[in-house]
C-alpha cells in the first residue's frame, strides 16, 4: 500500500469548513483513497472513498488532485462532534489486500466553539 | 440494525496468562478483520478472514497470537502467555465481500497486561 502523510493536528472553528489534507505521492493506479475517523474511545468509522473523481456523501466531500498524489477531506460545517482523529489510507480495492492496510497516525482535528 | 460487537470491553490480565477476545460481526458480512491499536498510535492489521478461504495471518506479530472464525460468524482472537507489550485496544471490523472498503468497526477490547 502507498504511504500517506497527514498533518499531526488541526483546529477548526465550529460551523466552518474543515479541510484535511493528505499526501499520497506513491499511489498506484489501482489504489483508492479512503478516509476513516476515530472519535475518542470508539472504533474507526468509514467516511468516504474515491479513485480519481471527487466524491460527496452525507458526511463529507473528497477532493482528489488530477495527478492523484494528494487529496483533501472536507467537512463542510464542522461541529464539536466532529472532533476526532482522521485517517487517510490508500489501498487496492481487491479484497486480498483490503484488510492489510495499517492506519497511520492520522490528523487530530479539534473543533472549537 | 446491530453493529459489530466485541467482548469483553475491558480485560486486565497478569503477564503470562492467556486471553480470548471475541468479535461478533454484522450478520451477512463475510469479511472480518482484527487490528491492534496501541495508545496514541494508528491501527495495526493483525489477521483477515474472508468466507471459507484460508485466513490472511500476515499481520500476527508472533506465534503467541492466533484467531479462529466459525463459518461467517463469531471470531475469537487468542493471545497466549501475554506480555506487557500486548497491552492495547484490539479492534474487530467486518464488511460485505463486495464492499470491502466499507469496514464497520466494533468498539474494541482494551487489554491491559500487568
Amino acid at each position: 500500500d502507498a504511504k500517506t502523510t497527514q498533518p499531526t493536528s488541526m483546529d477548526c472553528a465550529e460551523g466552518r469548513a474543515a479541510n484535511l489534507p493528505c499526501n499520497h505521492s506513491t499511489i498506484s493506479g489501482n489504489e483508492y483513497v479512503y478516509w476513516y475517523r476515530q472519535i475518542h474511545s470508539q472504533g474507526p468509522q468509514y467516511i468516504i472513498h474515491g479513485l480519481k473523481n471527487n466524491e460527496t456523501n452525507e458526511m463529507a466531500s473528497l477532493i482528489i488532485t488530477e495527478d492523484r498524489k494528494s487529496s483533501t477531506l472536507i467537512l463542510p460545517h464542522a461541529t464539536l462532534r466532529d472532533t476526532a482523529v482522521y485517517y487517510c489510507i490508500v489501498r487496492a480495492r481487491e479484497h486480498t489486500n483490503a484488510g492489510k492496510s495499517t492506519f497511520g497516525d492520522g490528523t487530530t482535528l479539534t473543533v472549537k466553539p | 440494525g446491530a453493529g459489530v460487537s466485541q467482548s469483553p470491553s475491558n480485560k486486565v490480565t497478569e503477564k503470562g496468562k492467556d486471553v480470548e477476545l471475541r468479535c461478533d460481526p454484522i450478520s451477512g458480512h463475510t469479511a472480518l478483520y482484527w487490528y491492534r491499536q496501541r495508545l496514541g498510535q494508528g491501527l495495526e492489521f493483525l489477521i483477515y478472514f474472508q468466507g471459507n478461504s484460508a485466513p490472511d495471518k500476515s499481520g500476527l506479530p508472533s506465534d503467541r497470537f492466533s484467531a479462529e472464525r466459525t463459518g461467517e460468524s463469531v471470531s475469537t482472537l487468542t493471545i497466549q502467555r501475554t506480555q506487557q507489550e500486548d497491552s492495547a485496544v484490539y479492534l474487530c471490523a467486518s464488511s460485505l465481500v463486495h464492499a470491502i472498503y466499507e469496514q464497520y468497526f466494533g468498539p474494541g477490547t482494551r487489554l491491559t497486561v500487568t
